[in-house]
């Protein structure tokens, strides 16, 4: 099975830059989507297809995918940004979709 | 603007099937581009994708538990649905009901809390 990898915690103080992994066997093959949860909500897709962004979702928000890694990146971040972040992918060989493990973002 | 609506019991016995069901209210569930999926958080962990389905029927399940799931959609009445059988307490979790295109999930349910217990 397909397994994909996240830190569980990252801390980052105001106006910095916040960076979050996902690592798993060439990932950089795939297609990588990235959803932010917060306590007692659904989760909300902020960045898809690597780098794209839904509409809505501030340009703070980036993301990245090569080799084995995927990255989304929340620049300037916010007090509003503290939440858990899931990246996610489609497993187009047998169709199966793979959440990460999440990583909870603190804002110090 | 498209709405998810997950209902069903919020509490099951062990080793009975869990039922809910997904409304799909501001599109038709017919439309070529999307899955229909089910995922699961149990209390304080990840996300766990149980599967998808086309309109038409077509299903894929998280092998992890393909032998216990079944999913059904009824386009008449724009809604689907998930059973989980032989239920312990490991199947106790938020469901959510969401829109899955091309693997993504933009929309999403509120989510419903399932407890399995006696």
């Amino acid at each position: 099975s397909y397994v994909l990898t996240q830190p569980p915690s990252v801390s980052v103080a105001p106006r910095q830059t916040a960076r979050i992994t996902c690592g798993g066997n060439n990932i950089g093959t795939k297609s990588v989507h990235w959803y932010q949860q917060k306590p007692g909500q659904a989760p909300v897709l902020v960045v898809y297809d690597d780098r794209d962004r839904p509409s809505g979702i501030p340009e703070r928000f980036s993301g990245s995918n090569s080799g084995n890694t995927a990255t989304l990146t929340i620049s300037r971040v916010e007090a509003g940004d503290e939440a858990d972040y899931y990246c996610q992918v489609w497993d187009s060989s047998d169709h199966r979709r793979v959440f990460g493990t999440g990583t909870k973002v603190t804002v110090l | 603007q498209l709405q998810m609506q997950e209902s069903g019991p919020g509490l099951v016995k062990p080793s009975e099937t869990l039922s809910l069901t997904c409304a799909v209210s501001g599109a038709s569930m017919t439309n070529n581009h999307y899955f229909w999926a089910w995922i699961r958080q149990p209390p304080g962990k990840g996300l766990e994708w149980i599967g998808s389905i086309f309109y038409s029927g077509t299903t894929y399940y998280n092998p992890s538990l393909k032998s216990r799931v079944t999913m059904s959609v009824d386009t008449s009445k724009n809604q689907f649905s998930l059973k989980l059988d032989s239920v312990t307490a490991a199947d106790t979790a938020v469901y959510y009901c969401a829109r899955d295109r091309s693997g993504r999930y933009t929309y999403w349910g509120q989510g419903t809390l399932v407890a399995v217990s006696s």
